[in-house]
């Protein structure tokens, strides 16, 4: 699976969006963006994925970029509970999941 | 209702000593994994398995045997018990095996601590 880099943390005042950007210049056609989050102490939590158009959900927007090299994960309106390490991760035909080191956003008041 | 539980949660032990950690999903799932946490916070797949069947082993030592009696069940037996496997252990599951659906549930971790 290709790699992926993310910056290694960013800082957030709650209420404001969240953007986090993600690179994958490597990226191949079959392969999906997913993104995923750990808050300390607890599993990896499954956010949403898209394969070239930009998705929605209740809890974020996936902004995939037209030649599919990079995208951005948007939280709308960042709480102090989105504090948490976020990866971006690419899947192709098997189902594992090869987490990076993640971004690390900060929250604050 | 949680979706993928692990027991235990927390799990310490002594070098040379054999134990499981047990996992079940309760979401249909076919494909359910075991991933590894190590104290610099890298998580890494150990295996996945579809239907009961083994279709990812990375390169695991043999010490560790994951079994699948059934499909809501991937149990991992890790025998001989060394330092170096303190860890959080993940277990999870997800639906499809390719890419296209890898949503992955994870349970709340097992945290080993060999001693």
């Amino acid at each position: 699976d290709a790699k992926t880099t993310q910056p290694t943390s960013m800082d957030c005042a709650e209420g404001r969006a969240a953007n986090l950007p993600c690179n994958h210049s490597t990226i191949s056609g079959n392969e999906y963006v997913y993104w995923y989050r750990q808050i300390h102490s607890q599993g990896p939590q499954y956010i949403i994925h898209g394969l070239k158009n930009n998705e929605t959900n209740e809890m974020a927007s996936l902004i995939i970029t037209e030649d599919r090299k990079s995208s951005t994960l948007i939280l709308p309106h960042a709480t102090l509970r989105d504090t948490a390490v976020y990866y971006c991760i690419l899947t192709g035909t098997a189902s594992k999941l090869t987490f990076g080191t993640g971004t690390r956003l900060q929250v604050t008041l | 209702d949680t979706a993928v539980s692990q027991t235990p949660k927390y799990l310490v032990t002594q070098m040379g000593n054999d134990k499981s950690i047990k996992c079940e999903q309760n979401l249909g799932h076919d494909t359910m994994y075991w991933y590894k946490q190590d104290s610099k916070k890298f998580l890494k797949i150990m295996f996945s398995y579809n239907n009961k069947e083994l279709i990812i082993n990375e390169t695991v030592p043999n010490r560790f045997s994951p079994k699948s009696p059934d499909k809501a069940h991937l149990n991992l037996h890790i025998n001989s018990l060394e330092l170096g496997d303190s860890a959080v252990y993940f277990c999870a599951s997800s639906q499809g095996v390719d890419g296209r659906n890898t949503e992955a549930f994870f349970g709340q971790g097992t945290r080993l601590t060999v001693v």
